[in-house]
Order: structure tokens, then C-alpha cells, then sequence
């Protein structure tokens, strides 16, 4: 059965820390692996990831793509408290996103 | 302009009654998807619709029934609510080509069950 494995489930770490979230998947027909961010609504896009060894850049974010050893990796420097959300790994196959069950961050002042 | 809008944003309601969510989006995608998020925050998918055709039905319940009259809309109807359907319900819309499946979610309706 295809899943998407989180870790850490949660993460609580002071203002201007550095972290690094993980992704692992065991999927059968894998297209692309997608980064959300989710504060109290809708979840955000953040980066979708299709070939191994690239890092994605976004400001203090960045994600990279292991496809030989199924995973992924969130890190954000400089942490803020804007930060706090909840980080969803997903990724698309079969014609859907499948969700991994998140990690919690919360950045203290 | 919101991208991806769902009605209502809150819905309360008591067990056995029937109700309805709507979800439109204007960004010009083919396909689009309902989304359930449980009291945990595991996203889950329920239906995806491309071009009004239903392509994902992913063993829900027959008392979900959802209708894309176009593909612009994609509609929630829920037959004889029950507690654990309590929930918040995400819809999504993405283009249908390879390399270009990032969904974009509306802000969710919460459904609560009494």
C-alpha cells in the first residue's frame, strides 16, 4: 500500500533555530513529491519536487528529492514565529495527493 | 479574486439530516477534488472529477454523493449525517497534465454533527 511517513510528528524549537523536516514515501507510481504549509485554513503550496539531487528555494525554505532512497527534507533557517503551521508532505500518483499525517512546528519567541 | 471558494464555511447540523457544500473555482483547472480532514489533521481524499467525469471515488460512503455540473463546480451532497462525519472538507482544483498536479485548496467548510 502506498504511504507518506512524516517525522517528527512534532517539533517545537526557539526563534531563529534551524529545521529540518522528513519526508519518506513507498508509492507505486510516482509522479512528483508536493511541500504545504497549513496555518488555521487552507493548506499553501510551498514546492513540488520531481527529479532527485535538486534543491527547491523559496527564501529561508528549501526542499530537497532523494528518489533513490524515497525521501524528502523541509529546512527552514531563521526560523520566525510566522513559521508555526502545520508541514504537509504529499505525493501525486494515480491521480491524487496522498497526505502524510504532518508535522506540527511551533516556533517560541 | 479567491481562487478556490467553498459554501458555507461552517455548517452545524444534527444526525440524519441532509446537507449540501459548494465549491467553485475560477483558475481555468480541469480537475477538481473534495478533500476530508479529520480531528487530527490527516488530509484524505475522498473524489476527484476531471471535465465533469468522476475519475477518483475513493471508498466513501454512498451517503456522499458528489455532482460537477461543470468544471469550474464541484458540489458535496451528504445523505443522513452521522457524528463521525464531522470533519472539515477541503475542495481542490490542479490541471490534469503531467508536471503540473499542484492542487490548490479552498479555505474549507467545517461540518459539525451533533
Amino acid at each position: 500500500e502506498d504511504k507518506v511517513v512524516q517525522s517528527p510528528l512534532s517539533l517545537v524549537v526557539h526563534e531563529g533555530d534551524t529545521v529540518t523536516l522528513n519526508c519518506s514515501y513507498e508509492v507505486t507510481n510516482f509522479r512528483s513529491l508536493l511541500w504545504y504549509k497549513q496555518e488555521k485554513k487552507a493548506p499553501t503550496f510551498l514546492f513540488m519536487l520531481t527529479s532527485s539531487g535538486i534543491e527547491k528555494k523559496s527564501g529561508r525554505l528549501s526542499s530537497i528529492l532523494d528518489k533513490k532512497e524515497l525521501f524528502s527534507i523541509l529546512n527552514i533557517t531563521a526560523t520566525q514565529t510566522g513559521d508555526s503551521a502545520i508541514y504537509l508532505c504529499a505525493y501525486f500518483g494515480n491521480e491524487k495527493l496522498t497526505f502524510g499525517t504532518g508535522t506540527r512546528l511551533t516556533i517560541i519567541p | 479574486d479567491t481562487a478556490v471558494s467553498q459554501t458555507p464555511k461552517y455548517l452545524v447540523t444534527q444526525m440524519g439530516n441532509d446537507k449540501s457544500i459548494k465549491c467553485e473555482q475560477n483558475l481555468g483547472h480541469d480537475t477538481m477534488y473534495w478533500y476530508k480532514q479529520d480531528s487530527k489533521k490527516f488530509l484524505k481524499i475522498m473524489f476527484s472529477y476531471n471535465n465533469k467525469e468522476l475519475i477518483i471515488n475513493e471508498t466513501v460512503p454512498n451517503r456522499f454523493s458528489p455532482k460537477s455540473p461543470d468544471k469550474a463546480h464541484l458540489n458535496l451532497h451528504i445523505n443522513s449525517l452521522e457524528l463521525g462525519d464531522s470533519a472539515v472538507y477541503f475542495c481542490a482544483s490542479s490541471y490534469r497534465t503531467a508536471g503540473a498536479n499542484v492542487l490548490t485548496f479552498g479555505a474549507g467548510s467545517r461540518l459539525t454533527v451533533l
